[in-house]
């Protein structure tokens, strides 16, 4: 089976950098992905890790270990937007996908 | 290009009825997939087509769901007869690529009286 953690909530000033982690355990592991779900919206994909090392998408971010079957988001600059739940989702080489229980990040002024 | 289509956006229902939900994946995805997302929750695959044919189906409650993807283009969804547990949000996902990066459609909101 799959298994992912992250931290429930997270808060953080505006401009400021965040980043949320997320560990996961499965078999067969394939890659990670990150989804943004603002409240009453649809998950939107934000980033996909395969190999170690740190992708780069404008403010975003993603890092991927797979020796440490861990990765994080970063998010920079922080802005009021960004404010939204914050997913990782791990794919097996079945292509199943499995998504974490989200981090509710909360940007204050 | 046109995102992935869900009807109906909400629908109301007493526990025992049945209800249906419908999905149009974006054009030449060949993956779709079925989630349910509970609030303050992630969401849960219910099931997994490949073109046509079932890849997971594994959390999909097999006594009152169902599911099917006629044609291997567009699905719908059935629950039969629901329960007051069934209240959720039932997200349509499409992939190109095979899970890899996912387009989701507005989600249907049922709430079970």
């Amino acid at each position: 089976g799959q298994s992912l953690e992250q931290p429930s909530e997270v808060t953080a000033v505006e401009g400021a950098i965040v980043q949320i982690n997320c560990t996961y355990q499965t078999s067969g592991f394939y890659g990670l992905s990150w989804y943004q779900q603002h409240d009453g919206g649809a998950p939107t994909f934000l980033s996909y890790n395969a190999l170690d090392g740190l992708e780069e998408t404008g403010r975003f971010s993603s890092f991927l270990s797979r020796s440490d079957s861990y990765g994080y988001l970063l998010l920079q600059e922080l802005q009021m937007k960004d404010s939204a739940s914050y997913f990782c989702a791990v794919r097996d080489r079945y292509q199943k996908v499995t998504f974490g229980t989200g981090t509710k990040l909360q940007v204050i002024p | 290009e046109a995102g992935v289509a869900q009807s109906p956006r909400y629908k109301i229902i007493e526990k025992r009825q049945s209800v249906a939900f419908w999905c149009n994946p974006i054009s030449g995805h060949a993956t779709l997939y079925w989630y349910q997302q509970i609030l303050g929750q992630g969401p849960k695959l219910l099931i997994q087509f490949q073109n046509n044919g079932v890849v997971d189906d594994s959390q999909l409650p097999k006594d009152r769901f169902s599911a099917e993807r006629l044609k291997g283009v567009d699905s719908t969804l059935k629950i039969q007869p629901a329960k007051l547990e069934d209240s959720a949000v039932y997200l349509c996902a499409s992939s190109l690529d095979g899970g890899q990066k996912q387009f989701f459609g507005p989600g249907t909101r049922l709430t079970v009286l």
